[in-house]
């Protein structure tokens, strides 16, 4: 059981470049979340989903879409690279998608991403 | 909307020592509470969380949190700290309904454990 996997692990781009950060979970969880961690300010969430075909913004959407196509992916697209996002990027699943906090939120490792 | 304030960005403790992480929230009514820890190189891991109930929560690792209404303050403790405790732990806050988008979590506490 793998868990939640994000790849890949480090990324550099330049200002305006696109790319894909991947996450995949094998738990059959309906929730799915990216968040993105920032010296001083926590995890803040950029988007969610609560299962295939629904996707939601969270605080911090701009520069950054999503899909849910499949239960098991979760893909995170940068259309147009910026400083500003670097950051370290987690993807999130849980098995409920009524709310039920019951369920833990299991973390995947991690994307490091830096724009230059 | 709640929020959630961890005073302390880094706590350095001696091998052996306790340890109290502080965690103070602001919600209108009773929240659920959560703290997660976070290993170099890792995701976050669930430590403990407070729903209802008892307001002395245990958690994995020999680790427990008390939530104080009185205080706004859902603080983590640890009797005897290890080496194997360094790491950043994150204090969380969520209304009691919705799912976990509606989570909102601290900026963290760094734990160094010195020998």
């Amino acid at each position: 059981n793998a868990g939640v996997t994000q790849t890949p692990k480090f990324q550099v781009l330049k200002t305006g470049q696109s790319m894909t950060l991947q996450c995949a979970q094998d738990m059959n969880h309906e929730y799915m979340s990216w968040y993105r961690q920032d010296p001083g300010m926590g995890l803040r969430l950029i988007h969610y989903s609560v299962g295939a075909g629904i996707t939601d913004q969270g605080e911090v959407p701009n520069g950054y879409n999503v899909s849910r196509s499949t239960t098991e992916d979760f893909p995170l697209r940068l259309l147009s690279a910026a400083p500003s996002q670097t950051s370290v990027y987690f993807c999130a699943s849980s098995y409920s998608r009524t709310g039920s906090y019951n369920s833990p939120l299991h973390f995947g490792n991690g994307t490091r991403l830096t724009v230059t | 909307a709640q929020s959630v304030t961890q005073p302390d960005i880094h706590i350095t403790v001696s091998e052996g020592a306790s340890l109290e992480l502080r965690c103070n929230y602001s919600y209108g009514a009773t929240p659920y509470l959560f703290w997660y820890v976070q290993s170099p190189g890792q995701g976050l891991q669930l430590l403990l969380k407070y729903f209802s109930g008892d307001t002395l929560v245990q958690g994995i690792k020999g680790f427990e949190a008390e939530f104080k209404r009185s205080q706004s303050s859902f603080n983590l403790r640890k009797p005897s700290v290890h080496w194997s405790d360094a790491a950043e732990y994150f204090c969380a806050v969520a209304p009691n309904s919705g799912g976990y988008q509606k989570v909102t979590f601290g900026i963290g506490t760094k734990l160094q454990v010195i020998p």
